[in-house]
C-alpha cells in the first residue's frame, strides 16, 4: 500500500460522458502527479500539482482539466469522452524533496463504450 | 530531458542474477537516473535512485559508471513474482518530469 488513494477503481460511462477522478495523496506530500496508462501508449505524464498550484503539464488533451483542492486532494475531470480515452489513470505523490520518488494509488480503470 | 532506451524484454529463471542495462547518451549533469517496477494493472514503484558509482538497497543494486552514459540495475537470485515491467527513468529535478518509456518487460521462469 503506497498510501495513495484513487477512487473509483472501476468506472464504465458512454462516449460524450464527462468524469471526474479523485486522488488523495500521502500524508504530508504537496505534489500531486497524474498519469494516463493505455495499451498503445504506455505511462503518459499528464499533469502537476504542487500546493494547490499547476506546475507542469504533459500531454493533457483540453478535454481534460484537473485541480489540487486546499486539503491537497486532486481531482481530474474528463469531458466529452472518447473511446481512446478508455485507460488506467494513476496519480501519484511525493514529499517535496525527493523529486524521484513518487508513489503511485492503485490507479482508476476507465472504459468508455 | 534525456532519452533512454533499454531492451524491451527478457527472460530469466528462478534464482538467477538480472542485470538491466539503460542507455542514455544525453544525460545532463545534475541528473538521476531512477528505476521503477510494475506489475500488470497496478501503479509503478520506485525501486531504486542513483547518481554515480553503485548503489545498493534491499531489493536492488543499481551499477553507473563513471561517464554516466549507462545505467545497470541489478536484481539478485529472481523469483516468480519479479515479473514484471522495469522503468529506467532520467531527470527528476525540480520542474521536470518524468517520461516513461516502454520499459523491460522481465518474465521469470520456473
Amino acid at each position: 500500500d503506497s498510501g495513495v488513494t484513487q477512487t473509483p477503481k472501476h468506472l464504465i460511462t458512454a462516449t460524450g460522458q464527462r468524469v471526474t477522478l479523485r486522488c488523495s495523496p500521502r500524508s504530508g506530500d504537496l505534489s500531486v502527479y497524474w498519469y494516463q496508462q493505455s495499451l498503445d501508449q504506455g505511462l503518459q505524464f499528464l499533469i502537476h500539482y504542487y500546493n494547490g498550484e499547476e506546475r507542469a503539464k504533459g500531454n493533457i488533451l483540453e478535454r481534460f482539466s484537473a485541480q489540487q483542492f486546499p486539503d491537497l486532494h486532486s481531482e481530474l475531470n474528463l469531458s466529452s469522452l472518447e473511446l481512446g480515452d478508455s485507460a488506467l489513470y494513476f496519480c501519484a505523490s511525493r514529499q517535496a524533496e525527493r523529486y524521484n520518488e513518487q508513489f503511485f494509488g492503485p490507479g482508476t480503470r476507465l472504459t468508455v463504450l | 530531458l534525456a532519452k533512454t532506451t533499454q531492451p524491451i524484454s527478457m527472460d530469466s529463471y528462478e534464482g538467477q542474477e538480472v542485470n538491466i542495462t539503460c542507455s542514455h547518451n544525453n544525460i545532463a549533469t545534475n541528473d538521476y537516473i531512477t528505476w521503477y517496477q510494475q506489475f500488470p494493472s497496478q501503479g509503478p514503484r520506485f525501486i531504486i535512485q542513483g547518481y554515480k558509482t553503485k548503489v545498493t538497497n534491499e531489493v536492488a543494486s543499481l551499477f553507473i559508471p563513471a561517464d554516466r552514459k549507462s545505467s545497470t540495475l541489478s536484481l539478485p537470485r529472481v523469483s516468480l513474482s519479479d515479473t514484471a515491467v522495469y522503468y529506467c527513468l532520467v531527470g527528476g529535478n525540480y520542474g521536470q518530469n518524468f517520461v516513461f518509456g516502454p520499459g523491460t518487460r522481465l518474465s521469470v521462469l520456473p
